[in-house]
């Protein structure tokens, strides 16, 4: 299986500030990675998609990159919504599998 | 607007089963591959399971804590995706969420609410 390792798992941060989570793959997932956003009570939405593709109707804030094993998402300039749990999950291989989260919080 | 309504979750006995239902809408669902993920209390997000869409030959894959246990199931004609859950453990509670995602599985893009399981005695 492919493991997904985010950093850090929990991040303090102000509206306004940028931000970057990073994903690593335990093995090389080209750029078949995604990006959720989950907040608590609900169900995660997905923001980027095949690494750096923004998801119709998320606000242009969001970003993603990188290939192979290493894996980046920002948010360029956090608004109050923004204040969430981040995922990434690999889709180059089954099982399909996420990493543990990053809680991403108010400073 | 695509819409994921899950059903049947509730509170079952370790080694008892339970079959929860996803009910769509918005979507083709027929041509549509779909998803199970779950999540347990206070944990990150577990991969379950798919389906191909019936084109593609409807079958099945499974993780490996569920395979054998676990049976992902459809009615086209109903538009309703299933999950059949036997042989429950306790490390089996969790928020179970459908998800419609697109061919060879490549993201998930619509979810629904979740269906909580919980396996207690």
């Amino acid at each position: 299986d492919i493991q997904m390792t985010q950093s850090p798992s929990s991040l303090s941060a102000s509206v306004g500030d940028r931000v970057t989570i990073s994903c690593r793959a335990s093995r090389s997932v080209t750029y078949y990675v995604n990006w959720y956003q989950q907040k608590p009570g609900n169900a995660p939405k997905l923001l980027i998609h095949a690494a750096s593709i923004l998801y119709s109707g998320v606000p242009s804030r969001f970003s993603g990159s990188g290939s192979g094993t290493e894996f980046t998402l920002t948010i360029s300039h956090l608004e109050p919504e923004d204040f969430a749990t981040y995922y990434c999950q690999q889709s180059y291989s089954l099982p399909r599998t996420f990493g543990q989260g990053t809680k991403l919080e108010i400073k | 607007e695509v819409q994921l309504v899950e059903s049947g979750g509730g509170l079952v006995k370790p080694g008892g089963s339970l079959t929860l239902s996803c009910a769509a809408s918005g979507v083709t669902f027929a041509d549509t591959w779909m998803s199970w993920v779950r999540q347990a209390p206070g944990k990150g997000l577990e991969w379950v399971g798919r389906i191909k869409s019936t084109p593609d030959d409807g079958t099945t894959e499974y993780a490996a804590p569920v395979q054998g246990r676990f049976t992902i199931s459809r009615d086209d004609s109903k538009h309703t995706l299933f999950l059949q859950m036997n042989s429950l453990r306790i490390e089996d509670t969790a928020v179970y969420y459908c998800t419609t995602t697109v061919r060879w599985e490549l993201r998930f893009e619509y979810w629904g609410q979740g269906a909580p399981v919980t396996v207690s005695s």
